[in-house]
């Protein structure tokens, strides 16, 4: 069974720019959810996506958003980069049950410039 | 979501067993205790999780008080390779898969 992939691994974009991140869950997974990491601020969440929905949302600006496809695929964009953009993205993929465990992939790295 | 408490880092001897605490006062009752470990610069692994019940699996066991305020992670037999950032999160799985992480606690297993 496949994990988890983020695509791409690393990222360099220069400010103003904006950046779309894709992430595939695993086979039959309906639940994708990202998240930021930076040294400063750790590990945080920016949102689900449940059957194509955004089911919850964190605390970050509109610059940031996403979407799920039908096949459960899912996409990060961030317009308007900013230097503090520059963080670990993953994604995390969830079955579907009371108790699932989130699967996380790789990240992708992104560094703005 | 309830928030949790864990010290910032800890030490193990490799082969001994390390056990990782977690304080989680305000848990309501239908709120799970989740622990995920993070190596250097990879994603999230799950670990294990519990509601009331002490669980265990083949990389842990996780003991939750009666009162549910705090549990304790235990590896068995701390290897180097389990070196990491270790995370305890509560969290209500009806509404949805918002993992709160807070600073975790960074276990260095020692030679």
């Amino acid at each position: 069974k496949a994990g988890v992939t983020q695509t791409p691994r690393y990222l360099i974009k220069t400010r103003g720019q904006q950046v779309t991140l894709s992430c595939s869950p695993i086979s039959g997974h309906r639940s994708v959810s990202w998240y930021q990491q930076t040294p400063g601020q750790g590990l945080q969440f920016l949102f689900e996506y449940f059957s194509e929905t955004q089911r919850n949302k964190g605390n970050f600006p509109g610059r940031f958003s996403g979407r799920q496809f039908s096949n459960s695929r899912s996409e990060m964009n961030v317009s308007t980069l900013e230097l503090g953009d520059s963080a670990l993205y993953l994604c995390a993929s969830t079955s579907t049950g009371s108790e699932g465990e989130a699967f996380f992939g790789q990240g992708t790295r992104l560094t703005v410039v | 979501d309830a928030k949790t408490t864990q010290p910032p880092s800890m030490d193990c001897a490799e082969g001994r067993a390390a056990n990782l605490p977690c304080n989680h006062s305000t848990i309501s009752g239908n709120e799970y205790v989740y622990w995920y470990r993070q190596i250097h610069s990879q994603g999230p692994q799950y670990i294990i999780h519990g509601l009331k019940n002490n669980e265990t699996n083949e990389m842990a066991s996780l003991i939750i008080t009666e009162d549910r305020k705090s549990s304790t992670l235990i590896l068995p037999h701390a290897t180097l390779r389990d070196t990491a950032v270790y995370y305890c999160i509560v969290l209500i799985k009806a509404a949805g898969n918002k993992l709160t992480f807070g600073g975790g606690t960074r276990v260095l297993v020692k030679p």
